[in-house]
């Protein structure tokens, strides 16, 4: 069975720092993988997605994510951290053509201190 | 352009009472489906319909049906409510295969007393 683990619960960053998210999966296939982004009170929107190739994939809004096979991770990095990036982010896994069909990690809660 | 439009946004029911939770999509996707989101645990699939006429058990399908009405349209009912399912729904519809991203709806978040 596919699983997804966010070790991070909640995670607080002051603006201008860099950010990590970390994302470790279980899949017994090529997984596809995503991570999306949820404000409060709103839908999750997609951040960055890996299907294959390139395994450094660049998203919206400054973000990156490495996928590494040997480790079964997918962070979310991101340089420097603004204030209007406090939400909860979601990594997912999925795979073939059952794309709506994803597991979903736990969530991590971003806070920003200015 | 919509996407994805879900109805009710907010609603409070009484255990043993039933509703039905709305949703359409304007992108003309094959794929709806079905999620529940409650703290702690992510996003967990209910139910979800690959194609017009015809749906599928997720993860968390007890307590719930679903209809697809037509290929704009899927429905969630609850029959007999009961407080466990108290969590806010999200009706999302994935794009075809070439990108694979999921389009979300607003949700709606459901109190069931």
């Amino acid at each position: 069975a596919q699983s997804v683990t966010q070790p991070d619960i909640h995670i607080t960053v002051s603006e201008g720092a860099s950010l990590e998210l970390r994302c470790n999966y279980s899949y017994g296939a090529t997984p596809y993988l995503f991570w999306y982004v949820q404000s409060p009170g709103q839908g999750l929107q997609l951040l960055l997605k890996y299907f294959s190739g390139d395994t450094l994939v660049q998203g919206i809004k400054g973000f990156e994510a490495e996928f590494k096979r040997s480790q079964s991770s997918f962070n979310l990095r991101k340089p420097s951290v603004h204030w209007s990036d406090a939400a909860e982010y979601f990594c997912a896994v999925g795979g073939g053509t059952s794309y709506g069909k994803l597991t979903f990690g736990q969530g991590t809660i971003l806070t920003v201190h200015p | 352009n919509a996407g994805v439009t879900q109805t009710p946004k907010f609603q409070v029911l009484k255990t043993g009472q039933s509703m039905t939770l709305q949703c359409a999509q304007d992108m003309n996707h094959n794929s709806m489906y079905w999620y529940r989101q409650d703290p702690g645990m992510g996003l967990r699939l209910i139910y979800y319909s690959a194609s017009e006429g015809t749906t599928d058990k997720g993860e968390v399908p007890n307590g719930y049906n679903v209809s697809r009405l037509n290929k704009r349209e899927f429905s969630l009912r609850l029959e007999s409510a009961a407080p466990s399912q108290t969590s806010v729904y999200f009706c999302a519809s994935p794009s075809p295969p070439a990108t694979g991203e999921l389009f979300f709806g607003e949700g709606s978040r459901l109190t069931v007393l």
